[in-house]
């Protein structure tokens, strides 16, 4: 069945650091990805999503590309900020039922 | 607008009492989805409604699970004879249309501990 790997965490970076969260995916067909980010004590939001290979999503500073030939949507960012700190989830749509389906999540903390 | 809603926030219970819980998807969306999420295992979907149909259960986790909804509206999960590992967090989310691409809007979920 369709499944998503995401690197494990927690991951810890300095305020202003490059951040990359792998992502890979497996799926039949051309799903849809999306990147969902928890910050502490409020619930899932989306951050960004890409719906066909070679799109590119972005918010917030925040980048991923469909890369159909590596089955990957790797979460990037410049300079990232203790605003930042949250667990980040990378998902699929790609079955009859359109639900999501999730990675474990990646924790992430930014010292100032 | 308003987003999604879900009630209660919390709900504490104790091993073998049926349980009710509550989602109020945003106005418009046809399509509604109930997700758990638990420290072991993640975040596992549960079940689809397109309008107030539910195509498929088989990702309910048991049969004391049951989900309707009506008025293509209001939704709720009814988890019979709770055991200690229903323990954990429902969310519900809503879509416009219930397509692939559609971005799915979350709810702050319904904390769920069964002593």
């Amino acid at each position: 069945g369709d499944s998503v790997t995401q690197m494990e965490g927690p991951v810890t970076l300095s305020e202003e650091a490059f951040l990359t969260i792998n992502c890979t995916y497996t799926a039949t067909g051309y799903p849809s990805l999306f990147w969902y980010v928890q910050y502490p004590g409020e619930g899932l939001q989306l951050l960004l999503k890409a719906t066909k290979a070679d799109d590119k999503g972005s918010n917030k500073g925040f980048e991923a590309t469909y890369r159909k030939e590596t089955t990957s949507f790797h979460l990037e960012k410049g300079s990232v900020q203790v605003s930042d700190s949250a667990v980040y989830f990378c998902a699929l749509i790609g079955g009859s039922q359109g639900n999501l389906i999730f990675g474990k999540g990646t924790k992430l903390s930014v010292k100032p | 607008g308003a987003g999604v809603s879900q009630s209660p926030s919390n709900k504490v219970t104790e091993k073998g009492k049926d349980v009710e819980l509550r989602c109020d998807p945003i106005s418009g969306h046809t399509a509604l989805y109930w997700y758990r999420q638990s420290l072991g295992q993640g975040l596992e979907f549960l079940i689809y409604f397109q309008g107030n149909s539910a195509p498929d259960k088989s990702g309910l986790p048991s049969d004391r699970f049951s989900a309707e909804r009506t008025g293509g509206s209001v939704s709720t999960l009814t988890i019979q004879r709770t055991q200690q590992e229903d323990s954990a967090v429902y969310l519900c989310a809503s879509s416009l249309g219930g397509f692939r691409a559609d971005t799915q809007y979350f709810g702050p979920g319904t904390r769920l501990t069964v002593l």
